[in-house]
């Protein structure tokens, strides 16, 4: 089945770019997604990439897709204290398997 | 309105009592999930159902049952509870029909706390 890894922790300034990473096993995954949750709240889907796309850009997010090294990436430019939650990589065909998290936090 | 809808959102209990965690929504998909978090561990399958007579097991399904009384309602028993149950559940639901995405739609969480 598919496993997911990510890195569990991130520290940027506000204002520099984040870059959160995650790799996944299943090849055959249609979608790849990252989720968003902010404190004491569910997750929100943020954004997604269609598996046959190599990247995606809405406003400020960016997300590079590698599917030779199964690789992908979430670029959040121009970071801000409101973008400070736990970001999760997800993937594989339903039901949908996440990666650990990566808690980014954002100093002022 | 929240479209999934979990209830309760906090509970404690002790150990050995029966708890139920219940899941509604109104978004009409036909697919509903139990997850649970845990600090470090990401979020871990319980049990998912595709429609009202399919019920499947996720990753950690021992220790839990569930039970899909209709197709807009998915809850979630520990019929004996145990201190490292203690977590943050999520119920999410999806639809493939159509030109979907296969996303997931959480719930707001159900946090137990089993003494």
């Amino acid at each position: 089945g598919e496993d997911v890894e990510q890195s569990l922790f991130l520290s940027v300034r506000e204002g520099d770019s984040s870059v959160i990473n995650c790799t996944y096993t299943d090849s055959s995954s249609t979608y790849l997604y990252w989720y968003k949750q902010e404190p004491g709240a569910g997750l929100q889907l943020l954004t997604y990439i269609f598996s046959n796309m190599d990247m995606k850009q809405d406003q400020r997010l960016t997300v590079l897709l590698n599917k030779k090294d199964k690789h992908l990436s979430l670029r959040i430019a121009d970071t801000q204290t409101g973008d400070s939650a736990i970001y999760f990589c997800a993937g594989g065909n339903t039901p949908l398997v996440f990666g650990k998290g990566t808690r980014l936090s954002v100093i002022a | 309105d929240a479209d999934v809808t979990q209830t309760p959102r906090n509970r404690i209990t002790k150990t050995g009592k029966r708890i139920m965690l219940e899941c509604s929504q109104t978004k009409g998909h036909d697919r509903m999930y139990w997850y649970r978090q845990d600090p470090g561990l990401g979020l871990r399958l319980i049990y998912y159902s595709f429609d009202v007579k399919d019920i499947n097991k996720g990753e950690i399904s021992d220790g839990y049952s569930v039970s899909r009384q209709a197709q807009a309602k998915f809850s979630l028993s520990l019929e004996s509870a145990i201190p490292n149950q203690t977590a943050l559940y999520f119920c999410a639901t999806s639809d493939f029909r159509g030109t979907g995405t296969g996303e997931l739609f959480f719930g707001e969480g159900s946090r137990l706390t089993v003494l």
